[in-house]
């Protein structure tokens, strides 16, 4: 079956533009969650989304912001871009509370 | 709060010899625990979990851990490492309906 699908791979910005990264999760997941990936930050969980709501949200600013489709595909947003706002950005799907997660391979977004 | 610890930035080992990558948690509740691995430039690829039962549990690639409650510790083993077993390793914790909370990862080197 079909993973779960991250587009687009590799983004470049310029600061101040808005990005949308987009996660097709696995068929029949209901659950997908954002995560950012930085070396010195290491993986911080940005939200999770279960059946079109927001479930549980971290420590990030406003200019991140997410939402989830009716057939559980998810979007994440981020505007005005910083130069910090530089990572890959993972995407994971779960089929139920206490499942394992499956990851997209990530949108490698570089602001510059 | 929830955190999860991994004390090793870095674990050597030569191949055929057993592996441990250690992690700690500390979380109010019952914990989910979870093993991922991460290759260059991929997302997270999940090993196991543990969620309740027997305290060692048996995942992908010949990896188990060992849950251990009073020592509030997870710890990922290998019976006898393989190169292709180089790689970026993450544990993780959550509570029921909380966020997963990742720990800082642990580089393993497998040397020939």
């Amino acid at each position: 079956k079909a993973g779960v699908t991250q587009t687009p791979r590799y983004l470049i910005k310029t600061r101040g533009q808005q990005v949308t990264l987009s996660c097709s999760p696995i068929s029949g997941h209901r659950s997908v969650s954002w995560y950012q990936q930085t070396p010195g930050q290491g993986l911080q969980f940005l939200f999770e989304y279960f059946s079109e709501t927001q479930r549980n949200k971290g420590n990030f600013p406003g200019r991140f912001s997410g939402r989830q489709f009716s057939n559980s595909r998810s979007e994440m947003n981020v505007s005005t871009l910083e130069l910090g706002d530089s990572a890959l950005y993972l995407c994971a799907s779960s089929l139920a509370e206490g499942s394992g997660y499956t990851f997209g391979s990530g949108t490698r977004l570089t602001v510059v | 709060a929830q955190s999860v610890a991994q004390p090793e930035d870095q674990v050597n080992v030569a191949e055929g010899n057993p592996l441990t990558v250690k992690c700690t948690y500390s979380v109010s509740g019952n914990p989910y625990l979870f093993w991922y691995v991460q290759y260059p430039n991929r997302g997270l690829q999940f090993l196991l979990k543990y969620i309740t039962g027997d305290n060692l549990v048996k995942g992908s690639y010949g990896f188990e851990a060992e849950f251990n409650k009073s020592q509030t510790s997870f710890h990922l083993k290998k019976p006898s490492a393989l190169v292709s077993d180089s790689a970026l390793y993450f544990c993780a914790v959550k509570t029921s309906y909380d966020k997963v909370i990742f720990g800082p990862g642990t580089s393993l080197s497998v040397i020939p």
